[in-house]
């Protein structure tokens, strides 16, 4: 079946460091894959999404690239800033599942000041 | 803007009640899905809806059932609630249309069952 992995939390950051979160997935035939963000107290929000291999999704500062070879889609971005702090899901869509997605467990990002 | 509303933000119900979760999405939209997040555990799907009076079984449906006898609103139900449905509940909805049409979630309601 589907499985998303990212690292687990929490990641503690000063503002204007370096993100990377990690997210390898496993999945029958070419997933679409996507990073969500959840602030607190809020519902889930799309970040950015990849469609097919070598494609890089990008918004806000962040992006991610579709890697076939590694199954995998990291989620970078050059220097967080506090507002940036939430709950981050990877996520996959397989074809044919009725649009169904598989989440990952989520990391927890807290940029200090 | 899409806009997805869950009728309550916090809801305490005690064993054994029948409880309803409601969903509104505003944006015309053909599916809908119902999930749970509990910490440590991600998002898990309980139940989705791909046309009104059509529903599909999710990862974990037990203690659940969903009603959706209008577009615009899907309906989950805890038939006798249980100590361990305590949880957040998001519903979300899309489009059709495959992966270019994301999902739009609600801001999720907080149930606590005592």
């Amino acid at each position: 079946g589907n499985s998303v992995t990212q690292m687990e939390g929490p990641v503690t950051l000063s503002e204007e460091a370096f993100l990377t979160i990690n997210c390898t997935y496993t999945a029958t035939g070419y997933p679409s894959l996507f990073w969500y963000v959840q602030y607190p107290g809020e519902g889930l929000q799309l970040l950015l999404k990849a469609t097919k291999a070598d494609d890089k999704g990008s918004n806000k500062g962040f992006e991610a690239t579709y890697r076939k070879e590694t199954t995998s889609f990291h989620l970078e971005k050059g220097s967080v800033q506090v507002s940036d702090s939430a709950v981050y899901f990877c996520a996959l869509e397989s074809g044919g599942s009725n649009y169904k997605l598989t989440f990952g467990k989520g990391t927890l990002l807290t940029v200090n000041p | 803007d899409v806009k997805v509303t869950q009728s309550s933000r916090y809801l305490v119900k005690r064993t054994g009640e029948k409880v309803f979760l409601e969903c509104v999405q505003d944006m015309d939209h053909e599916n809908m899905f119902w999930y749970r997040q509990d910490p440590g555990l991600g998002l898990r799907l309980i139940y989705f809806s791909y046309d009104v009076k059509m529903k599909e079984k999710g990862d974990i449906p037990e203690g659940y059932s969903v009603s959706r006898e209008k577009k615009e609103r899907f309906s989950l139900i805890l038939e006798s609630a249980s100590t361990n449905q305590t949880s957040m509940y998001l519903c979300a909805s899309s489009l059709s249309g495959g992966s270019n049409q994301p999902q739009h979630f609600g801001d999720g309601t907080r149930l606590s069952i005592l």
